[in-house]
């Protein structure tokens, strides 16, 4: 198994800002995925996110908006740019392991106001 | 394209009696499957998979599931539900691995909103 230590575990913006949530892993992964979770819906992936490469994003997710970065193979870091109230989310990653599940970090709460 | 169904936003049932909780899915070739469990503001739980072999397997907190090759099903079960169990529901399947490839996303239905009342 992989345990996700993933921060922060909420957090209140104002619009215009931007928001950098980080998560850990306790292994070496070469993929690290980001979803987003909105109120009362199912999870959409955001984008995977490769070590030494650019992130790929899914349909209508942009880097401009969502930056990633992926500076070794136990970490990565989402940020939520010039942010809307539509952008109010829970935000979570994941990584696959050898046993074929994902794990998943303990999720960003996300509410801008 | 892979799709993941979960028919119901909701389900209720009575403490000690059984619960079933459904998902369909539309994957090409073999696909793997899960099922995880979100408590109120945590992260998603991982309760139980299908890779290969028997059809029914077994996970945590007793729950089962059972794959349905020809209905393209894995409906997750439990016995006798507990107040406890009361919490949302993922069912996600990925495709196949092929040899030498890295593990991909999971594709995650709408999830399923289960109330269990004492």
């Amino acid at each position: 198994s992989a345990v996700i230590s993933q921060k922060p575990s909420r957090d209140i913006c104002q619009r215009g800002t931007s928001l950098t949530i980080q998560c850990q892993v306790d292994s070496q992964v070469t993929m690290m995925f980001w979803y987003r979770q909105q109120p009362g819906q199912s999870l959409t992936l955001i984008a995977t996110a490769n070590q030494g490469s650019e992130a790929t994003y899914e349909s209508g997710f942009v880097i401009d908006k969502f930056p990633i970065s992926r500076p070794n193979l136990t970490f990565s870091t989402l940020t939520v740019s010039n942010m809307s109230p539509e952008d109010s989310s829970i935000y979570l990653c994941s990584v696959r392991g050898g046993t074929l599940e994902a794990f998943f970090g303990q999720g960003t709460r996300l509410t801008v106001v | 394209a892979q799709s993941v169904a979960q028919p119901e936003d909701q389900v209720n049932v009575a403490e000690g009696n059984p619960l079933t909780v459904k998902c369909t899915y539309s994957v090409s070739g073999n696909p793997y499957l899960f099922w995880y469990v979100q408590y109120p503001n945590r992260g998603l739980q991982f309760l139980l998979k299908y890779i290969t072999g028997d059809n029914l397997v077994k996970g945590s907190y007793g729950f089962e599931a059972e794959f349905n090759k020809s209905q393209t099903s894995f409906h997750l079960k439990k016995p006798s539900a507990l107040v406890s169990d009361s919490a949302l529901y993922f069912c996600a399947v990925s495709p196949p691995r092929d040899r030498g490839s890295t593990l991909g996303r999971l594709y995650f239905g709408r999830g399923t909103q289960l109330t269990v009342w004492p």
